[in-house]
């Protein structure tokens, strides 16, 4: 079993829907969350930083942690074309830098 | 102010010649690493750097794989040599400090490899 395991899509939604990304991990130690937007042949980029269990919202972005669950979240309302790119979850532990990430979900925004 | 710059952006080679890539991390950043994400998959960590020391290298394949920062600051990863498995993109990335799993990451754009 994975550490990290995440659904490698491809996703099509047309504009402006809501989409939902989703990772499962089994370690529990894991307390940081993050989720990296990677555009096509470039690298990825931090979009949304999570500790422990909760919710965070930044503009169109809201991330979810369910750590009894061992299940993040990532939605997107209002989705624009320019969020289609590949969306990676990552996590890591306390004390521990080293970061384990997803398999990588591919979104594809509609016009 | 400027992003982590790596090169080639892309390489081809055959199996068992070497190659080398470079990287140059965000001025100021003291921690830096190597990634390799194989298509389909997530960036998989292969050496991590604090200034010019290695903090972890448990994922580098030793017997073919090299990497090293000399005076804290640029780095190289070379190969040596490859095989059909190799071949990946390979992304470096840095930070600002060692802050024990909730430091942001900055990646360069990647060196592709193709091993044929």
């Amino acid at each position: 079993q994975k550490e990290v395991e995440q659904d490698p899509g491809p996703l099509s939604v047309p504009e402006g829907a809501i989409v939902s990304l989703n990772c499962t991990y089994s370690n529990s130690a894991f307390q940081y969350f993050m989720w990296y937007r990677q555009y096509s042949r470039k690298g990825p980029e931090l979009l949304m930083y999570t500790y422990s269990s909760g919710n965070k919202e930044d503009g169109r972005f809201t991330a979810q942690v369910d750590k009894s669950s061992k299940y993040i979240s990532l939605f997107i309302r209002d989705s624009q074309p320019s969020d289609s790119a590949t969306y990676l979850c990552a996590m890591s532990a306390f004390g521990n830098e080293k970061l384990t990430f997803g398999t990588g979900t591919r979104l594809t925004i509609i016009p | 102010e400027a992003g982590v710059a790596q090169s080639p952006r892309y390489k081809i080679i055959e199996k068992r010649q070497s190659v080398a890539f470079w990287c140059n991390p965000i001025s100021g950043h003291a921690t830096l690493y190597w990634y390799q994400q194989i298509l389909g998959q997530g960036p998989k960590l292969l050496i991590q750097f604090q200034n010019n020391g290695v903090v972890d290298d448990s994922q580098l394949p030793k017997d073919r794989f090299s990497a090293e920062r000399l005076k804290g600051v640029d780095s190289t990863l070379k190969i040596q040599p490859a095989k059909l498995e190799d071949s990946a993109v390979y992304l470096c990335a840095s930070s600002l400090q060692y802050r024990r799993g909730r430091e942001e990451l900055f990646f360069g754009e990647g060196s592709r490899l193709t091993v044929l």
